[in-house]
């Protein structure tokens, strides 16, 4: 069955700090890896990861892919109170046409 | 581009009545997807369709959801009788393309209570 996992659940840090944040799958047909961030209202998309090793960097968030180990990095760095908010991590398969979510990471980032 | 569309918002309802959710896609896009979204389990794929034929729909929960899409700019979801355990908030996505590798687009969300 096709899975993703992501892990801390849930963390807690203050301004200024540096956080990364995991996401490991398993997946037939990997096609692709989405990072969303989910404030109040819907999920919005962050990176779109196709290839190993290439890093996508928006501002202080950057991810990176690893299609042998099958997993990807979130890194927030310079954490600010508006980065608080769930990450999804999610996969896209070419078998399937559908995305499949992780449980989210919630971060909390303190003044 | 206004996006995805849903309506209601919000919807509160009793135990056994009928809910209807609605979604309006991207102009454009050919793929659809419902979501339901719990603090226990996460974002659950219900649905979806694929130019406005279901392809998958081992996501829901049991016979009382059913989804349509009569056409390429409209879909709903249906929950009939409404339970308790319904309570969630319910996505509607779409996309260009089916297969995974383009990001979806998220409406806002309907947020269903039964009580």
């Amino acid at each position: 069955e096709d899975k993703v996992v992501q892990s801390p659940l849930s963390l807690v840090v203050h301004e200024g700090d540096t956080v990364t944040l995991n996401c490991s799958y398993e997946v037939t047909n990997f096609r692709s890896l989405l990072w969303y961030k989910q404030e109040k209202k819907a999920p919005t998309f962050l990176f779109m990861l196709t290839s190993s090793g290439i890093e996508k960097k928006s501002g202080r968030l950057s991810s990176i892919l690893d299609k042998k180990e099958l997993f990807s990095i979130l890194n927030i760095t310079a954490t600010q109170t508006g980065d608080s908010a769930i990450y999804l991590c999610a996969v896209g398969s070419s078998n399937t046409g559908k995305l499949i979510f992780g449980q989210g990471t919630t971060l909390q980032v303190k003044p | 581009d206004a996006g995805v569309i849903q309506s209601p918002r919000h919807e509160v309802t009793e135990m056994g009545q009928e809910v209807t959710l609605r979604c309006k896609p991207i102009s454009g896009h050919n793929s659809l997807f419902w979501y339901r979204q719990t603090m226990m389990r996460g974002l659950e794929l219900l649905i979806y369709f694929n130019n406005n034929v279901p392809i998958d729909d081992s996501g829901m929960p049991e016979d009382r959801f059913s989804a349509k899409m009569p056409n390429a700019s409209f879909s709903t979801l249906k929950i009939q009788p409404s339970e308790p355990r319904d309570s969630a908030v319910y996505f509607c996505a779409s996309s260009y393309r089916s297969l995974g590798s383009y990001g979806y687009t998220f409406g806002s969300g309907t947020r269903l209570t039964v009580v």
